[in-house]
């Protein structure tokens, strides 16, 4: 398959602890975006990067939220001491031209 | 600030009718693009159509069209002769051209059900 992939599929976790989600962008594309979507909503704009440069982040990116890309591969999205709030579908999407193509999510459930 | 809204939250018809999903944006720019994505339950989104601004015809494929008024800021989206497989959650977005970026804003979303 050689869509974007993202993993874990599914995470529970406890409040106050960290996680991490994983994309891999399509191989050629230099540009990589992460959305959050919460239960029945549009997906929102969190960051983007242009190879490994982060070039902009949306203001729902709390200082517990750190997203890179090094080496302008696959990209990393953190969040620190976890709430419930953080609970959602976490999409990265990745475009070289035309259009942006999505993987089918991570989704985070805090407890 | 970009909006889009879609008014409709849920549709359900039955399989074969034709149906028509409403989209609404705001925007300050002359220049912009305008998608729809469709999101199957198991949450990838799939990218149906772009549409940039200046172009206001509008477009047929297959059993799908889509109607761009400028006049009245919609973008709308019509199944013909619905499937069951239609069934999904279908996003209108808005997205500025001079990004470049495609930073989109999603509207809210309409839950199309097609029952057999």
């Amino acid at each position: 398959d050689t869509g974007v992939s993202q993993n874990p599929r599914h995470k529970i976790t406890k409040r106050g602890q960290n996680v991490t989600f994983r994309c891999d962008p399509i191989s050629e594309h230099n540009r990589l975006y992460w959305y959050r979507q919460t239960l029945g909503q549009g997906p929102e704009f969190l960051t983007y990067f242009q190879n490994e440069a982060q070039l902009e982040k949306s203001r729902l990116l709390s200082d517990r939220f750190s997203a890179e890309r090094p080496k302008g591969s696959f990209s990393t999205l953190e969040i620190q001491r976890t709430e419930q709030g953080d609970s959602a579908m976490y999409l990265c999407a990745s475009i070289l031209t035309g259009e942006l193509f999505f993987g089918e999510g991570s989704r985070l459930t805090v407890l | 600030a970009q909006k889009v809204t879609q008014a409709q939250t849920e549709i359900s018809v039955v399989e074969k009718e034709d149906v028509t999903l409403d989209c609404v944006y705001e925007t300050r720019d002359t220049t912009y693009y305008l998608f729809w994505y469709k999101q199957p339950p198991s949450g990838e989104l799939v990218f149906l159509i772009r549409r940039n601004s200046f172009d206001e015809q509008n477009e047929i494929s297959g059993r799908y069209s889509w109607n761009f008024q400028k006049s009245t800021s919609s973008f709308n989206f019509t199944i013909t002769a619905s499937q069951v497989v239609d069934s999904a959650v279908y996003f209108c977005a808005l997205s500025e051209f001079a990004q470049g970026a495609q930073k989109l804003v999603f509207g809210q979303g309409t839950r199309l059900t097609i029952n057999p």
